[in-house]
């Protein structure tokens, strides 16, 4: 069955440091993963995919995300907060079948400091 | 721009009053989705359509129906809203093919309270 775990559920940063959301799946065969962003009271827009290409996945807002097999992780990066980062962050990794179930982490709420 | 849209954005209903939330697409997606989403939570998955074919969750209660008149517009209906149902539901479209399916874009979100 495929799953995801979402290592933290709050993270803070300042303003202009780099950002490091975790996320570790679970897949018995070769994922497709997603991070999506929920600012509050809106709706989810897609981060970035990754679909079996290239490893490391480049995505809106200069976030990023480097596949590691090895590790069973799908880590999202930024190398520089900005306030309106500020978001809840859900990593999720498509489900087997034929409905392209989501399976959803729990979610991380980045919270960035002046 | 081609996008999902989500009418009310925000909805107040009596307990026990149906209720109808509605989404429309310009992207011509041939699936469409409504997701349940309480806060802090997870968006958890209702139904959807491929086509016009439903598809039900094993686990979605009997007060949410829905339909999908045509390509752009499905509606998620609340028969008898419980004070459990508030919570924002979401409407996301994809492309599919038989064999693949597309990424999943999202709605806004309509917020029910219910009072």
């Amino acid at each position: 069955a495929q799953s995801v775990t979402q290592l933290d559920s709050h993270v803070s940063v300042s303003e202009g440091t780099p950002v490091l959301l975790r996320c570790n799946y679970s897949s018995s065969y070769s994922p497709s993963l997603f991070w999506y962003v929920q600012h509050p009271n809106k709706g989810l827009q897609l981060l970035l995919k990754y679909t079996s290409a290239a490893t490391l996945v480049k995505g809106i807002n200069g976030f990023e995300a480097e596949f590691k097999k090895s590790e069973t992780s799908f880590h999202l990066t930024k190398p520089s907060a900005h306030m309106s980062d500020a978001a809840e962050y859900f990593c999720v990794v498509r489900g087997g079948g034929a409905t392209n179930k989501l399976i959803f982490g729990t979610g991380t709420l980045l919270a960035v400091q002046p | 721009d081609a996008m999902v849209i989500q009418n009310p954005r925000y909805q107040v209903t009596q307990f026990g009053k149906p209720v109808t939330l509605s989404c429309s697409q310009t992207l011509n997606h041939n699936v469409m989705y409504w997701y349940q989403q309480k806060s802090s939570q997870a968006p958890k998955l209702l139904f959807h359509y491929y086509d016009k074919d439903f598809n039900n969750e094993a686990d979605t209660p009997d007060n949410f129906q829905s339909r999908r008149p045509n390509t752009s517009f499905c509606f998620l209906d609340i028969r008898s809203p419980g004070l459990g149902d508030a919570a924002m539901y979401l409407c996301a479209t994809s492309r599919a093919t038989p064999s693949y399916y597309y990424e999943q874009y999202f709605g806004p979100g309509t917020r029910l309270t219910v009072t």
